[in-house]
């Protein structure tokens, strides 16, 4: 069975510091994966995804993702944080079964400091 | 634009009223999901229609029926049977294609008192 692992349930930095948001997946085989962010009361926004083409990913926004086999993680990254980052983040998988539904992550909250 | 629309964004409702929450998209996509999310958890599968005129469980769908006669639409109906309707409902549709990524609109706040 598929899964996504986010290590931390908070993650707090000040503006203008780099973001890290850690997520671990388990698999039998190379997985796609996703990164979404919600801001408060507002839907799902799709970050980046990644189909193996690439294992850097690039995303909106200035985030980017590395998958890494070794370390079954995909981690999401941001140079610099922006007062408008401040948002749940969820790292996803697809389920394979025939319903294709999302299986989330338990989310992270990335509170910016000014 | 493309995307997707819910309506409306926050409901009220009394104990044992029957409501119905609309979801529409343009993106031409077949594939049309229904979530329930609860504070501090993530996202619940309510009920899914891969094609119009066919639609399956998820794995919360008591209490809930769906239906999907247009291609655009997928609306969603809260029955009285749902016994903690008080939930922020996402609708979602998906690509065709992999890595079949999904798009999703605003989302409904639902208060039952």
């Amino acid at each position: 069975a598929q899964s996504v692992t986010q290590l931390d349930s908070h993650v707090s930095v000040s503006e203008g510091t780099p973001v890290l948001l850690r997520c671990n997946y388990s698999s039998s085989y190379s997985p796609s994966l996703f990164w979404y962010v919600q801001h408060p009361n507002k839907g799902l926004q799709l970050l980046l995804k990644y189909t193996s083409a690439a294992t850097l990913v690039k995303g909106i926004n200035g985030f980017e993702a590395e998958f890494k086999k070794s370390e079954t993680s995909f981690h999401l990254t941001k140079p610099s944080a922006h007062m408008s980052d401040a948002a749940e983040y969820f790292c996803v998988v697809p389920g394979m079964d025939s319903s294709y539904k999302l299986i989330f992550g338990s989310g992270t909250r990335l509170l910016v400091r000014p | 634009d493309g995307g997707i629309t819910q309506s409306p964004k926050y409901l009220f409702r009394k104990e044992g009223q029957n409501v119905t929450l609309s979801c529409e998209q343009n993106l031409n996509h077949d594939a049309m999901y229904w979530y329930r999310q609860d504070p501090g958890q993530g996202l619940r599968l309510i009920y899914y229609s891969q094609i119009v005129n066919d639609f399956q469980k998820g794995d919360i769908a008591e209490g809930y029926s769906v239906s999907r006669e247009k291609k655009e639409s997928f609306p969603l109906t809260v029955t009285s049977a749902q016994k903690n309707p008080t939930a922020f409902y996402l609708c979602a549709s998906r690509t065709g294609f992999p890595p079949y990524e999904q798009y999703f609109g605003p989302g409904t706040r639902l208060t039952v008192t």
